[in-house]
């Protein structure tokens, strides 16, 4: 089985600032992970995913996240946050063989100028 | 050219009517899927299809009756509302089923159950 957690469900950040969004996941098999992005009123676009081929994905948008086993972890990160970035940000898990996804709560950033 | 489209956006309607809502993929994709986002964000997968034969169906209420006529459609058709269907439905569809492929979501249909 799997499943994801994301901490904070409310992430702020000023204008040009580090953006950290933290997910945390469980699976008894080789997990592929996802992050997808929601903006307002809109459906969920995919971001990056990790799929086994490298631990650091680069996604759309100058997001990158890095795949740790040993911590069970897929933190999402931007070096510097733009108004634009704010939105719903979805961690997600599906395992290998598995037709589920499986999303976690959500977090809302914020960007203040 | 919008690749996978939802209609209606917005329905809003009485408590026990029935009511439909059609999705439609222009991807070429085999696999389709609905999910609810209620108020606090949460989405949960109801339902998938894979070449037109159901693979997922989650613990969801028998109101909720998914058909899929062919793989580029999937339509959601619910029997006697309650004010609890009140949510975002999303329609979603991937290449196939293999794990590590990418859902392409539809823009929602915000249902209202008054």
């Amino acid at each position: 089985a799997q499943s994801v957690t994301q901490l904070g469900s409310h992430v702020s950040v000023s204008e040009g600032a580090l953006v950290l969004l933290r997910c945390n996941y469980s699976s008894s098999v080789p997990p592929y992970l996802f992050w997808y992005v929601q903006y307002p009123n809109q459906g969920l676009q995919l971001l990056l995913k990790y799929t086994s081929a490298a631990t650091l994905v680069k996604g759309i948008n100058g997001f990158e996240a890095e795949f740790k086993k040993s911590e069970t972890s897929f933190h999402l990160t931007k070096p510097s946050a733009h108004m634009s970035d704010a939105a719903e940000y979805f961690c997600a898990v599906k395992g290998t063989g598995g037709f589920k996804t499986i999303f976690g709560a959500g977090t809302r950033l914020f960007v203040k100028a | 050219d919008t690749a996978v489209s939802q209609t209606p956006k917005y329905l809003v309607t009485q408590m026990g009517n029935d009511k439909s809502i059609k999705c439609e993929q222009n991807l070429g994709h085999d696999t389709m899927y609905w999910y609810k986002q209620d108020s606090k964000k949460f989405l949960k997968i109801m339902f998938s299809y894979n070449n037109k034969e159901l693979i997922i169906n989650e613990t969801v209420p028998n109101r909720f009756s998914p058909k899929s006529p062919d793989k580029a459609h999937l339509n959601l058709h619910i029997n006697s509302l309650e004010l609890g269907d009140s949510a975002v439905y999303f329609c979603a569809s991937s290449p196939s089923t293999i794990a590590q492929e990418t859902q392409y979501f539809g823009p929602g249909t915000r249902l209202l159950v008054l």
